[in-house]
Order: structure tokens, then C-alpha cells, then sequence
């Protein structure tokens, strides 16, 4: 079972603060690095699909980048805001088969 | 729209008890999957499925059993009730087509809440 993991664990901050977290992964046989947003009380929602070296992905103020060498990912939120807050998902899959979440990052924007 | 339907939204066990959680889907999605989350440890896959009459073992399979004899339905079974299958459970499925249902993102149920006393 592959090891993915995220970073900080949780953070807050101020509204209108940029922000950005990191999603580490294995660089081998890697296939696809997604990206989910889970609301309390509801269930995760795709924000992002990467699966090429380099990629870089843009929803409103959120983006993404991916470097499949070093195994990483960056998730990015411009001007954060209170409905920002959720936990943010990184999810692996090294072998085309199922996919290897991470234990997520836990945002809080203070208003 | 339906999406993925989950059913129950909460369930009470006794230990040894069996039951079956429900999970449909009406996208015609090759792909379905059981995922628990436990606090602190993220989403961990059961079993998954990708298309009718073919199941696979995720990284938490011990004391779940998993059929799927339609595209539509991937339901997760509960032989004997165990405290530490006390979790949410999400059901998710997703479009593949052969190998490539790792680049359609998931669509997630809404979750069972499962408590084992």
C-alpha cells in the first residue's frame, strides 16, 4: 500500500489570505493525483484530476500543480474565505487500479 | 440527478450482528468503491469493484464481504459486527473505461455513520 501524505495537518487563517498545502506521494508507476474538497457533514467533491508531470489546474481561486519526479502536489487558494473552509484531499493511484488517500489538511478561514 | 445513493444514513450494531450497506449509483460508472474513515487516518479503501461480476480486496478487507451482480449496485456487507467497525462509511464510484478510471475523479455517497456497541 502506497504512502501518501499531507501537510500541515491543519491550519487557519485570516480571510484574504493566500494559502497553499503540499501532497506528497511516490514518484513510481504513478498514474493520477486527485484533488478533493469535504465540507462537515457532507462528502468529498473532485476538485482537481492530474496525471501529466508539470500540470498545472485552475478553479476560481484554487489551483493545483503536480511534479510526478519528486512526488509532490500543491494546492493553492488565493484570497481564502470563510466557505473555503473544509478538509482539502490528496489521493494517489501508482497502479492504475484504486486510489490511496491522504489524511487531508484541515483549513479554517477566519472571517 | 441521483448521483450515488447510500442507504442508511445511520445504523446501530451489536457485536456479532450482521448487516448489509447499501450503495447504488445511476451514471452507468464502471468503477465503485468502499472507502471507512476513522479521525485521524483519512479515507481507507475496503474493496472496490471495476465492473460487474469482479471484485478486488482494498487495504482494510478483514470482516467485509462485497458482490456486484449489476453495474448499479455495490453493496457492502457486515458478517459479524466488530466495536472497530465503527465508522463512516462512504461509497464512491467513478466512469472507467478498461484501465483509465484513474483519470475520472470520484463521485462520493453521502456516507452511513455505523456504530458497533
Amino acid at each position: 500500500i502506497l504512502n501518501v501524505e499531507q501537510s500541515p495537518q491543519s491550519l487557519h487563517v485570516q480571510e484574504g489570505d493566500s494559502t497553499n498545502f503540499t501532497c506528497s506521494f511516490p514518484s513510481s508507476n504513478f498514474y493520477a493525483l486527485h484533488w478533493y474538497r469535504w465540507e462537515t457533514a457532507k462528502s468529498p467533491e473532485a476538485l482537481f484530476v492530474m496525471t501529466l508531470n508539470g500540470d498545472e489546474k485552475k478553479k476560481g481561486r484554487i489551483s493545483a500543480t503536480l511534479n510526478t519526479k519528486e512526488g509532490y502536489s500543491y494546492l493553492y487558494i488565493k484570497g481564502s474565505q470563510p466557505e473555503d473552509s473544509a478538509t482539502y484531499l490528496c489521493a494517489c493511484d501508482n497502479y492504475g487500479q484504486n486510489f490511496v488517500f491522504g489524511p487531508g489538511t484541515r483549513l479554517s478561514v477566519l472571517p | 440527478n441521483a448521483g450515488v445513493t447510500q442507504t442508511p444514513k445511520f445504523q446501530v450494531l451489536k457485536t456479532g450482528q450482521s448487516m448489509t450497506l447499501q450503495c447504488a449509483q445511476d451514471m452507468n460508472h464502471e468503477y465503485m468503491s468502499w472507502y471507512r474513515q476513522d479521525p485521524g487516518m483519512g479515507l481507507r479503501l475496503i474493496h472496490y469493484s471495476v465492473g460487474a461480476g469482479i471484485t478486488d480486496q482494498g487495504e482494510v478487507p478483514n470482516g467485509y464481504n462485497v458482490s456486484r451482480s449489476t453495474t448499479e449496485d455495490f453493496p457492502l456487507r457486515l458478517l459479524s459486527a466488530a466495536p472497530s467497525q465503527t465508522s463512516v462509511y462512504f461509497c464512491a464510484s467513478s466512469y472507467s473505461t478498461g484501465d483509465s478510471s484513474y483519470n475520472s475523479p470520484l463521485h462520493f455517497g453521502n456516507g452511513t455513520r455505523l456504530t458497533v456497541t
